[in-house]
């Protein structure tokens, strides 16, 4: 699986759009982006994923650049119950091939 | 629907003791898989289950280790002989059938050894 690089930390304001990047410069034409984050002390929680096209679902919009090579994890009203740590995982969607592969994603704090 | 549930939330042993973690995937789900977090550290595979059979157990520890999933009952993740060095949390997550992209997660069992 490509490996991901992501910024150690990041803040934002309460009620302004999050914007989360990640580098995945080295990944192939079958990876997918996904999207977990975990809020402290909980399990981490699915959040969006995709292949080329834009995502968007409730909780949050997935953009991919046109080469593939980076994503932005957009919240757009981002909230208290927001700030968790956010990971991006690169992943082909292949029988035996299941795990996901954690790296030390981007700690979100979401300032009042 | 409930969520992947698992038992016990918390679980301390002594050295040498036995650990058996408990995990109930969401109903419909037939895939498992089990991940630990050490402290202050990211979550790591440790093995894919589906219903008896271990798929990939590529992360797993080769000695004491030992994980199911039966076709009645709970998956479970057992840990023989602990030592303090397993002392993590230890998540549970599951996926339906033909939807393996998306892995739903339990809440954790924090295992404490003194």
């Amino acid at each position: 699986d490509a490996k991901t690089t992501q910024p150690t930390s990041m803040d934002c304001a309460e009620g302004r759009a999050a914007n989360l990047p990640c580098n995945h410069s080295t990944i192939s034409g079958n990876e997918y982006v996904y999207w977990y984050r975990q809020i402290h002390s909980q399990g981490p929680q699915y959040i969006i994923h995709g292949l080329k096209n834009n995502e968007t679902n409730e909780m949050a919009s997935l953009i991919i650049t046109e080469d593939r090579k980076s994503s932005t994890l957009i919240l757009p009203h981002a909230t208290l119950r927001d700030t968790a740590v956010y990971y991006c995982i690169v992943r082909v969607d292949d029988f035996g091939n299941e795990k996901l592969t954690f790296g030390t994603g981007t700690r979100l704090t979401i300032i009042p | 629907n409930a969520g992947v549930m698992q038992n016990p939330r918390h679980l301390v042993r002594r050295r040498g003791q036995e650990a058996r973690l408990r995990c109930s995937p969401m109903k419909g789900h037939s895939h498992v898989y089990w991940y630990r977090q050490l402290p202050e550290e990211g979550l790591k595979f440790m093995v894919y289950l589906q219903k008896e059979n271990i798929i990939d157990e590529s992360g797993m520890p080769k000695e004491r280790f030992s994980a199911e999933f039966p076709k009645e009952g709970p998956s479970i993740l057992r840990i023989q002989q602990v030592v303090r060095g397993d002392s993590a949390a230890y998540f549970c997550a599951s996926s339906p059938p033909g939807r393996r992209e998306t892995q739903y997660f339990g809440p954790g069992t924090r295992l404490l050894v003194l």
